[in-house]
């Protein structure tokens, strides 16, 4: 059963516009949260990730929103720009249960299309 | 920022060949990844490693093998190559106490046999 979901498997949206991608998550342990952004061919890159402990991250054009109550988070693109078509990876991760070690639990993405 | 490496790019073998692909960083970092990645689907940890002769196995089972003898290197090994196993497979460290875990990821390799 999948922990991480996002449930929307494609967007697309016009140049200039928001962009939202959505993630929702079943594990009440999750307390960090990672965004990956993947272009074909090529490995993921880490674009914004947001600690528990916050509602709201923000890196530029990219903020990241979570709700704990909702166990849900949300990323926000403003303004959308055609480089910023690629796959969208929402990622979790908490404390593995013995050490002080970590392991990320991915969706399966989103693929973002942002139109001229 | 991290900088990974894997090779080859992409590869194209046939049947019951042995195959090694080679991951290598060169920022440090104490942990390293392998995962598995098909279209469409998410990303599955199919092996990991905390430190130098420390391999564990991931939540995907897999036939693939790997070792850490050097930190900076982490070759993943299949002794006998199946059309089960094409796939995309990244490679990925972490900075050391990082919360969250965040990963860098090395280009990954296109794996295809025939």
């Amino acid at each position: 059963d999948q922990q991480v979901k996002q449930n929307s498997p494609s967007l697309s949206v016009q140049e200039g516009r928001i962009s939202i991608l959505n993630c929702d998550y079943t594990n009440s342990m999750f307390d960090y949260f990672l965004w990956y952004k993947k272009y074909p061919a090529e490995g993921p890159t880490f674009l914004i990730s947001i600690s528990s402990i916050k509602d709201k991250n923000e890196d530029g054009r990219f903020t990241v929103f979570l709700n704990k109550s909702a166990k849900h988070l949300s990323l926000h693109i403003v303004p959308s720009q055609p480089g910023d078509s690629a796959v969208y990876f929402c990622a979790a991760s908490a404390l593995q249960k013995m050490g002080n070690n970590r392991k990320l639990i991915w969706g399966l993405g989103t693929s973002l299309a942002v139109n001229p | 920022e991290a900088d990974i490496y894997q090779t080859p790019r992409y590869l194209v073998i046939g049947t019951g060949k042995k195959i090694t692909l080679e991951c290598s960083q060169t920022m440090g970092h104490d942990k390293m990844y392998w995962y598995q990645q098909d279209p469409g689907m998410e990303l599955h940890l199919i092996h990991y490693s905390y430190g130098v002769n420390s391999t564990e196995k991931g939540d995907l089972s897999s036939e693939s093998t790997v070792s850490r003898i050097r930190t900076e290197h982490f070759p993943l090994t299949l002794e006998s190559a199946r059309p089960s196993h094409t796939s995309q497979y990244l490679c990925a460290s972490s900075i050391p106490g990082t919360s969250g875990n965040e990963q860098f990821f090395g280009p990954g390799t296109r794996l295809t046999v025939l």
